[in-house]
């Protein structure tokens, strides 16, 4: 079975300063990887996700997030933090095409520091 | 496009009353359904998740029971609530890369 671990369950960073949210994860098959994020009392959005292709995958709010199959990783990036990315980001990982086995993590919560 | 509904976005409700949430789907047909749970501080905990009409599969034992009388439709029900019921509830459906798409949650607070 699947498994998605995210390392720091708070990250602070500065407005203006690179975002870097980990997330590891282990798959006995080729993974479909997702990130998500989450405002205050709002449901998920898709950020971005990883399929077949490409393993630098662009999202939405200038996010993308790479794909380590060595590694065993799909960290999200952002070169620069903006007021607004301030929110929990849950990566997650499906590993057939029924996608009843959709595995989340535990979340990260960002803030960003003025 | 497809849209994803869920009513009533808040909810209060005594111990031991019943509890019906409602989840629709717009512009998609045959959609795969799941219902999820989000306590405070924790992450998303799958409920149920239903394929077809009438299809229901239970991922975790609980005070929760889960239906599917239509389509689109996906209900979230219990018989008698626990405080334990308490969280953000969140219906999602299945695109066609195996994404999730999640509506806009309920918040149920049991007293």
């Amino acid at each position: 079975a699947q498994s998605v671990t995210q390392l720091g369950s708070h990250v602070s960073v500065s407005e203006g300063a690179l975002v870097l949210l980990r997330c590891n994860y282990s798959s006995s098959v080729p993974p479909y990887l997702f990130w998500y994020v989450q405002y205050p009392n709002q449901g998920l959005q898709l950020l971005l996700k990883y399929t077949t292709g490409a393993t630098l995958v662009k999202g939405i709010n200038g996010f993308e997030a790479e794909f380590k199959k060595s590694e065993t990783s799909f960290h999200l990036t952002k070169p620069s933090a903006h007021m607004s990315d301030a929110a929990e980001y849950f990566c997650a990982v499906s590993e057939d095409n029924y996608g009843q086995n959709f595995v989340f993590g535990p979340g990260t919560r960002l803030s960003v520091l003025p | 496009s497809q849209t994803i509904h869920q009513w009533p976005a808040t909810l209060v409700q005594p111990v031991g009353s019943p509890l019906s949430l409602e989840c629709t789907v717009e512009g998609t047909s045959n959609p795969n359904l799941y219902w999820y749970r989000q306590a405070a501080g924790r992450g998303l905990q799958l409920l149920f998740y239903s394929v077809g009409i009438g299809q229901i599969s239970s991922e975790v034992p609980q005070n929760l029971s889960a239906s599917r009388p239509q389509d689109r439709q996906f209900i979230l029900s219990s018989k008698k609530l626990l405080l334990s019921d308490s969280g953000f509830y969140l219906c999602a459906w299945r695109g066609g890369r195996n994404e999730q798409f999640f509506g806009p949650g309920t918040r149920l607070t049991v007293l």
